[in-house]
């Protein structure tokens, strides 16, 4: 079982709608959740970072926690053509992170 | 601004021709990491320094070391490069290790292996 597990995609999206993207996790103990922005041939970005249960928001993103499900989620609200990038989702259960595939993510004008 | 930098950003090498790229930070940050990403893989965590103290992956292959001489320097070392060394090299730094270590990363170096 993978310790990071995402939705490879291509994940489709008509601009100005809500992107959806998922992640689980193998690791009770994790602690600290994050969620990274790369461009092809870009390095990741970090664009939100999570450490409670709940919901966090930032401009048009909100990161969403349930560590009871194991599940963290990032919505994108009003979504554009610049959003289209590849999401991955990290997750530190010690000292480093374990990052998963990342879902492809593309905004359609 | 306070930021990550690689240099170079592109580089290409010889099968076996020793190769180093490099990593410096303004941030002051105390960790700093060495990511090997492949296409459409996720990146691979090589090894860390937390200020000297070095921490190797338990499946990085000897062939690659590092160093790091000062607070704002780290290097990557490849003695002897594989065709399947090909890859995005990404350095990143945090502030601390464990819960909470945000990281953020540079713009990576691309080796070519030829």
């Amino acid at each position: 079982q993978k310790e990071v597990e995402q939705n490879s995609g291509p994940l489709s999206v008509p601009e100005g709608a809500i992107a959806s993207l998922n992640c689980t996790y193998s690791d009770r103990g994790s602690q600290s959740f994050f969620w990274y922005r790369q461009y092809s041939g870009k390095s990741p970005e970090l664009i939100m970072s999570i450490y409670s249960n709940g919901d966090k928001e930032d401009g048009r993103f909100t990161a969403q926690l349930n560590k009871a499900s194991q599940y963290v989620s990032l919505l994108i609200r009003d979504s554009q053509p610049s959003d289209s990038a590849t999401y991955l989702c990290a997750v530190c259960p010690s000292t480093s992170l374990v990052f998963g595939q990342g879902t492809r993510l593309t905004i359609n004008p | 601004d306070a930021m990550v930098i690689q240099n170079p950003r592109y580089q290409v090498t010889q099968f076996g021709k020793p190769v180093t790229l490099s990593c410096s930070q303004t941030l002051n940050h105390n960790v700093m990491y060495w990511y090997q990403q492949k296409s459409s893989q996720a990146p691979k965590l090589l090894f860390h320094y937390y200020d000297k103290d070095f921490n190797n992956e338990a499946d990085t292959p000897d062939n690659f070391q590092s160093r790091r001489p000062n607070t704002s320097f780290c290097f990557l070392d490849i003695r002897s490069p594989g065709l399947g060394d090909a890859a995005m090299y990404l350095c990143a730094t945090s502030l601390r290790l464990g819960v909470y270590n945000e990281q953020f990363f540079g713009p990576g170096t691309r080796l070519t292996v030829l």
